[in-house]
């Protein structure tokens, strides 16, 4: 199974301020990694596809990079309806498999 | 628009038996295949696996094999899963999911609850 780890656990940033969210795949994945944004009591619902793709309707202050086995998610701006957990999940190979989160609080 | 609907909440004894349904909208049924998540509380997403909506064959997650039954109502654009012998671990949402690659809508999730 592909471990994919993600950093950091949790995260509190400002208004404003840019975040970063990283995630590290155990092998090549070759860009079959998204990225999803939860919110307390939702479901998930897809920011980032590809590595780098923006979801229709997710806000162009979302971006994601990355090849290979590293990743990360860039959050600019950050903005209040901001707050949720975000994870990483890799699609080149099941079983499919998810980063552990990163929950993002505003300072 | 694309929807995923959930059945409701559900309370269980160790040892019963539940059945989720998640049925779908907005889209050709068939076209995606079906994929189930669970979340325990408080805690991160799990792969369940993933049904094949134009053939119907499941396929499960190494945890996930013996107790788990992923199933369809082709006709109805719903997909089920029924879980047997409950236990306590049990408890936790579980999420129905379509997707070819990424997974891009998902259900509202369902709160399996087991408990004596």
């Amino acid at each position: 199974d592909i471990r994919m780890t993600q950093s950091p656990a949790s995260l509190s940033a400002s208004l404003g301020e840019t975040v970063n969210i990283e995630c590290l795949a155990s092998e090549d994945i070759y860009s079959d990694l998204a990225w999803y944004q939860q919110k307390p009591g939702k479901s998930p619902q897809l920011l980032i596809y590809n590595a780098n793709s923006l979801q229709n309707g997710v806000p162009s202050r979302f971006s994601g990079s990355g090849s290979g086995t590293q990743y990360s998610l860039k959050i600019n701006s950050l903005q209040s309806e901001d707050v949720a957990t975000y994870f990483c999940q890799q699609y080149n190979n099941y079983p499919l498999t998810f980063g552990s989160g990163t929950k993002l609080e505003i300072k | 628009q694309i929807q995923l609907v959930q059945s409701g909440p559900e309370l269980k004894k160790p040892g019963e038996s539940v059945k989720i349904s998640c049925k779908a909208s907005g889209y050709t049924f068939t076209d995606y295949a079906m994929h189930w998540v669970k979340q325990a509380p408080g805690k991160g997403l799990k792969w369940m696996g993933w049904i094949n909506t134009y053939t119907g064959k499941p396929t499960y997650a190494d945890d996930f094999k013996g107790r788990f039954v992923f199933s369809l109502e082709a006709s109805a654009s719903t997909a089920n899963l029924q879980i047997s012998n409950l236990k306590n671990e049990d408890t936790a949402t579980y999420f129905c999911a379509r997707g070819v690659g990424p997974v891009d809508y998902w259900g509202q999730g369902v709160m399996v609850t087991v408990s004596s």
